[in-house]
């Protein structure tokens, strides 16, 4: 069974601030893909990026960033100089090779940004 | 990236009623397409899972009569709640993918179901 963990399910930061999200995650499979979301108050899932198991590469995309060690089964997302428009509630999920698109998603990590 | 357009976004409706709640890839054909629920401050936990032309697969412990899912055409998807009752409002959330081997889904903007 597929399992992802964010163990902060709140975070609180002042604008500025960089802050990084946990995930931690448990799968059988050799091939997966790992997902962060980020779900505004208005609710849309918003994708901000995919990685395969077998790209270990970290990933910097403006002030995100994101470091993937499948030694410690972990995917942790980073964002730099936080905004007040980054609160939101950021999921981790989990994607099985077998089944694409059948995503396992943490619990969420609700981030408040304040000025 | 490619748009799934879910509708309607909100919904309000009368204990008892059905509602229907449709998923449509705009720009891509979707040959798979899921449908999650979200509680609020929770997850999204999968309720089943789509292909066109053939029935829906659901997860366990999700009521197949309950919710009933239809993939008709390449581009659409709906989700009826059937009878639907206070205790099932919450958030749907759908998503599609083009092809068995895509790793991606596109997701929906959601709709937000009141049951009254």
């Amino acid at each position: 069974a597929q399992k992802v963990t964010q163990a902060q399910t709140e975070i609180s930061v002042v604008e500025k601030e960089d802050v990084t999200l946990d995930c931690v995650y448990e799968t059988r499979d050799t091939t997966y893909y790992l997902f962060w979301y980020k779900q505004p108050p208005s609710g849309e899932l918003v994708f901000l990026i995919r990685r395969n198991s077998f790209d270990e590469q970290n990933e910097i995309s403006g002030r995100y960033s994101w470091n993937f060690q499948k030694s410690t089964s972990s995917f942790n997302f980073t964002i730099t100089a936080s905004q007040v428009v980054d609160s939101a509630v950021y999921f981790c999920a989990l994607g099985s090779n077998t089944n694409a698109g059948k995503s396992t998603f943490g619990d969420g990590t609700t981030l408040t940004v304040k000025p | 990236g490619a748009v799934v357009s879910q509708h309607p976004s909100r919904v309000i409706c009368k204990s008892g009623t059905s509602v229907k709640i449709e998923c449509r890839s705009l720009d891509f054909q979707a040959t798979t397409m899921f449908w999650y629920r979200q509680f609020p401050k929770k997850s999204l936990m999968l309720m089943a899972t789509s292909n066109e032309g053939s029935k829906a697969t659901y997860e366990q412990g999700v009521e197949k009569d309950k919710f009933l899912i239809n993939h008709a055409s390449l581009t659409l998807s709906t989700l009826t709640v059937t009878s639907a009752h206070p205790e099932d409002s919450s958030f749907y959330i759908c998503s599609a993918r083009t092809d068995r081997l895509n790793t991606e889904a596109f997701f929906g903007q959601g709709t937000r179901l009141t049951v009254v």
